[in-house]
């Protein structure tokens, strides 16, 4: 089985912190992805990367940035947390390949206060 | 830019209703689609994909959608829901770029 484990299920942050979310997969997957998921938004693409050290910015990149030093690892760092980045963060991952279905982790529900 | 749009945002039923929940996407060019489903509580999950064929697709769970290319549709059927249905269901493309466009959700309801 395919999994993606987030650092963190929950995450409360103070308006201008740093913040770092840790995303692993274990299945050697080329592609990662961030979502956030909010109500009625769905889920809006932030960054993904297609293989180490390489990344493409999603729909929403504003606030954020990432970091992919290893290929089972990809982190989402919010330089200057603020308010409007209270949300439900999503890592996902596939291989290449039309034909690949996403996996994704638990989330992580990040409060910034 | 690719989107997905569901036009249902949250449907209530009664248990054995038949459930059909609209999506509708963008792009173009080829393109596959998903459904994915959350549970309350867990993460989300694969429920069908189609890529080229049969439009008809079935997936888990007695799920199917299917693919109106002349209609930018992949509508996702269920012909009797149960309570254990209850979840938000995306509808997602992928088109030309690596990553899958969701659409906003639909949140079922079913009730015994």
């Amino acid at each position: 089985d395919v999994k993606v484990t987030q650092s963190s299920r929950y995450l409360v942050k103070r308006t201008g912190e740093k913040v770092f979310l840790e995303c692993v997969q274990d299945m050697d997957h080329e592609n990662m992805f961030w979502y956030r998921q909010d109500p009625g938004l769905g889920l809006r693409l932030i960054y993904f990367s297609y293989d180490v050290k390489m990344k493409e910015k999603g729909d929403i990149p504003e606030g954020y940035s990432v970091s992919r030093e290893k290929k089972e690892r990809f982190s989402l760092i919010l330089e200057s947390a603020s308010t409007n980045q209270t949300s439900m963060y999503l890592c996902a991952s596939r291989r290449q390949g039309a034909l690949a279905e996403a996996f994704f982790g638990q989330g992580t529900r990040l409060t910034v206060v | 830019a690719q989107s997905v749009s569901q036009h249902n945002h949250h449907v209530i039923l009664s248990e054995a209703a038949s459930l059909e929940l609209g999506c509708n996407y963008s792009y173009g060019g080829t393109v596959n689609l998903f459904w994915y489903v959350q549970y309350p509580g867990q993460h989300l999950q694969l429920l069908l994909k189609y890529f080229s064929g049969d439009p008809l697709v079935k997936g888990i769970k007695g799920f199917e959608a299917e693919f109106i290319k002349s209609k930018f549709s992949f509508n996702l059927r269920k012909p009797s829901v149960q309570w254990s249905d209850t979840a938000e269901y995306f509808c997602a493309s992928k088109g030309g770029r690596r990553a899958l466009t969701f659409g906003s959700g639909t949140r079922l309801q079913v009730q015994p």
